[in-house]
């Protein structure tokens, strides 16, 4: 199993401002995904990321509104980039297992909100 | 593309009572891997119980089991002796060997004392 700690959980935003949500896990994985879950939605995936190459982007979604860094094998960040209401989300980091047979686990969630 | 459809936005059991959330998939594969997930108020993501589409047995963990039909594409999820503590979100997921997971729109349950 892993065990991911995400921060922060919750923050209050001004639009037009811009957030980090940080991820960091306790073992070296080779993906690490980034999902966000609008409110009293399923969970849509934004992108993933691998360590030492760009992230990918699902449909959707844009490197500069949602640029992600993954600079080792460990940790990784989600900005949210000029922020709007519509922007106002559950964000969530996830990893999966070493085995293809495994489940995703995943982190706390940041609740964010834009006013 | 491949979908997953839950179509019980909200169910409800009293305790103790046994209930089945539904849930059906479209795919071409014959590989593939099915989930399901609570996510409790705390917004954390805990699996339920997987099921591998290769194995024809159905999953059980302790209270929850699967009905596996592969040829009908359809994963529900039965709880039994449902307790205060299940309340939560159920989300019925998808994957095909190590791609991203797809989810479902959920499901929200309810329990009743």
């Amino acid at each position: 199993s892993a065990v991911i700690s995400q921060k922060p959980s919750r923050d209050i935003c001004q639009r037009g401002t811009s957030l980090t949500i940080q991820c960091q896990v306790d073992s070296q994985v080779t993906m690490m995904f980034w999902y966000r879950q609008q409110p009293g939605q399923s969970l849509t995936l934004i992108a993933t990321a691998n360590q030492g190459s760009e992230a990918t982007y699902e449909s959707g979604f844009v490197i500069d509104k949602f640029p992600i860094s993954r600079p080792n094998l460990t940790f990784s960040t989600l900005t949210v980039s000029n922020m709007s209401p519509e922007d106002s989300s559950i964000y969530l980091c996830s990893v999966e297992g070493s085995s293809r047979n495994t489940e995703a686990f995943f982190g706390q969630g940041t609740r964010l909100t834009v006013v | 593309a491949q979908t997953v459809t839950q179509s019980q936005p909200e169910m409800s059991v009293q305790e103790a009572e046994t209930v089945t959330l539904s849930c059906t998939y479209d795919t071409s594969e014959s590989d593939y891997y099915l989930f399901w997930y609570k996510q409790p108020p705390s917004r954390q993501m805990i699996l339920v119980i997987r099921q591998e589409a290769y194995k024809q047995q159905n999953a059980t963990e302790n209270r929850f089991s699967v009905n596996f039909q592969k040829a009908a594409k359809s994963f529900s999820l039965k709880i039994s002796d449902s307790q205060l503590g299940d309340a939560a979100m159920y989300f019925c997921a998808y994957r095909r060997n190590t791609d991203k997971l797809i989810f479902g729109t959920g499901t929200r349950l309810q329990v009743f004392p």
